[in-house]
């Protein structure tokens, strides 16, 4: 079965200070990669995904870059926090190729920036 | 622009009774709708979807309906269990493939 993995869990960052999450999933080849990222009381906004390795897209312009080094591997990442860039940030990925199917999502990382 | 809207922030329902979460839409061409279940400090869970072609689709105590002349989806709950209680959000799929949410619903079952 599939599985993905997302850390870390929480983290505490200060202003201006580089970021860099990953996710991995593992049980299947060539996903579709997404990542999201929720702020309080809001729903999940889509900030990058990517239908394969170094296929990136961006949804809204921001602080934040993403990259995809590896076919099952998803990098979130920064080089100069923000304060805005705080929020609770998720990785999802779903089946590609052309039949539908839902997205699944990780943990989550908790982000703080101080 | 919010393409996706879930207007209840919260509700409150007893134990073994039903529970109803709604979501309204505004794109006509989203062809499939999903509620995703979350608790505090984890990812949302998949709990059902439903394609744009169905009206109704269900799963053990799930029923999502689908009313596209009204833009309009529900989760129906029976019975609703302490458990239940949590986040619930709806999405839609676009024709890129990408979901939209909407801000989610706090259902909260008392025993």
């Amino acid at each position: 079965s599939q599985t993905i993995h997302q850390w870390p869990a929480t983290l505490v960052q200060p202003v201006g200070s580089p970021l860099s999450l990953e996710c991995t999933v593992e049980g299947t080849s060539n996903p579709n990669l997404y990542w999201y990222r929720q702020a309080a009381g809001r729903g999940l906004q889509l900030l990058f995904y990517s239908v394969g390795i170094g296929q990136i897209s961006s949804e809204v312009p921001q602080n934040l870059s993403a990259s995809r080094p590896q076919d099952r591997q998803f990098i979130l990442s920064s080089k100069k926090l923000l304060l805005s860039d705080s929020g609770f940030y998720l990785c999802a990925w779903r089946e590609g190729g052309g039949r539908w199917q839902p997205q699944h999502f990780g943990d989550g990382t908790r982000l703080s920036i101080l | 622009d919010q393409q996706v809207k879930q207007n209840s922030p919260s509700l409150s329902v007893q134990e073994g009774r039903i529970s109803i979460l709604n979501c309204d839409y505004t794109n006509s061409m989203f062809d499939y709708f999903l509620w995703y279940k979350k608790y505090p400090a984890e990812g949302p869970t998949f709990l059902i979807s439903i394609s744009s072609i169905k009206d109704k689709n269900e799963d053990g105590r799930f029923t999502v309906f689908l009313n596209k002349s009204a833009k309009h989806l529900s989760l129906h709950i029976v019975p609703s269990q302490p458990g239940d209680s949590a986040v619930y959000f709806c999405a839609a799929n676009n024709q890129g493939g990408k979901l939209i949410f909407g801000q989610g619903t706090e259902l909260s079952v008392k025993p």
